[in-house]
């Protein structure tokens, strides 16, 4: 597709429940971001992507929280025992080429994927 | 630690009127700066981008930045908000990396 599409749009799960949000990026991008935006508050960084390897996972919140991706493409975030401070909108990001290799560097956003957990 | 500070977090303005929206971060060496928008139900949509040279900065729809290294300070402004530039909006830095670290937003609404 032309731009970063993230499902599901919405999604609403009972407590202790596990999710999967999906990413599929623009196509030929090789880094993949997933951020976190709760109410009230900016985009929180979750994991990095380069190709399928991740080298920075340092913003996972725990280790509920998983994240995959394969073929260079699709990513997958899940969320393992849901609780409610898990709910917030989650965004994935691809970009070309490492941001700082190139001034021509930007994030390319889905819409995001929110999530509310009951 | 590095940081990036957004200090309004709601700003409301009278469709015509000029619009500036703060922002300041805290690293140690020159950052690579970015502002955003995001309308309602959409993904967040690049506005403008600094990384060297002119540090007045012009965009997409009418706005620009400017990048003031003893301030620490790059705020966006438009001279003229439209009604649909109702919207909130981010700031957001990288250092030599891959990691762009966003503010906590501003909101903006537009008066008729």
């Amino acid at each position: 597709g032309a731009g970063v599409s993230q499902s599901p749009s919405n999604k609403v799960t009972e407590k202790g429940k596990d999710v999967e949000l999906r990413c599929d990026p623009i196509s030929g991008h090789t880094a993949l971001y997933w951020y976190r935006q709760s109410l009230g508050q900016g985009l929180e960084f979750l994991i990095y992507f380069q190709g399928n390897s991740a080298p920075d996972k340092s913003g996972l919140p725990s280790d509920r929280f998983s994240a995959e991706r394969t073929g260079g493409s699709v990513s997958t975030l899940t969320i393992q025992r849901t609780q409610q401070e898990d709910s917030a909108v989650y965004l994935c990001a691809s970009s070309l080429v490492i941001l700082a290799e190139t001034n021509t560097g930007e994030l390319f956003f889905g819409e995001g994927s929110r999530l509310t957990v009951l | 630690a590095q940081s990036v500070t957004q200090p309004d977090i709601h700003i409301t303005v009278s469709e015509g009127a000029s619009l500036e929206l703060r922002c300041n971060y805290s690293y140690g060496a020159t950052p690579y700066l970015f502002w955003y928008v995001q309308s309602p139900g959409q993904g967040l949509q690049l506005l403008l981008k600094y990384f060297s040279g002119d540090t007045l900065v012009q965009g997409i729809k009418g706005f620009e930045a400017e990048f003031k290294r003893s301030q620490s300070s790059f705020n966006l402004r438009k001279p003229s908000v439209h009604w649909s530039d109702a919207a909130e909006y981010f700031c957001a830095v990288t250092t030599y990396d891959y990691k762009l670290s966003f503010g906590a937003g501003t909101t903006v609404t537009v008066r008729a």
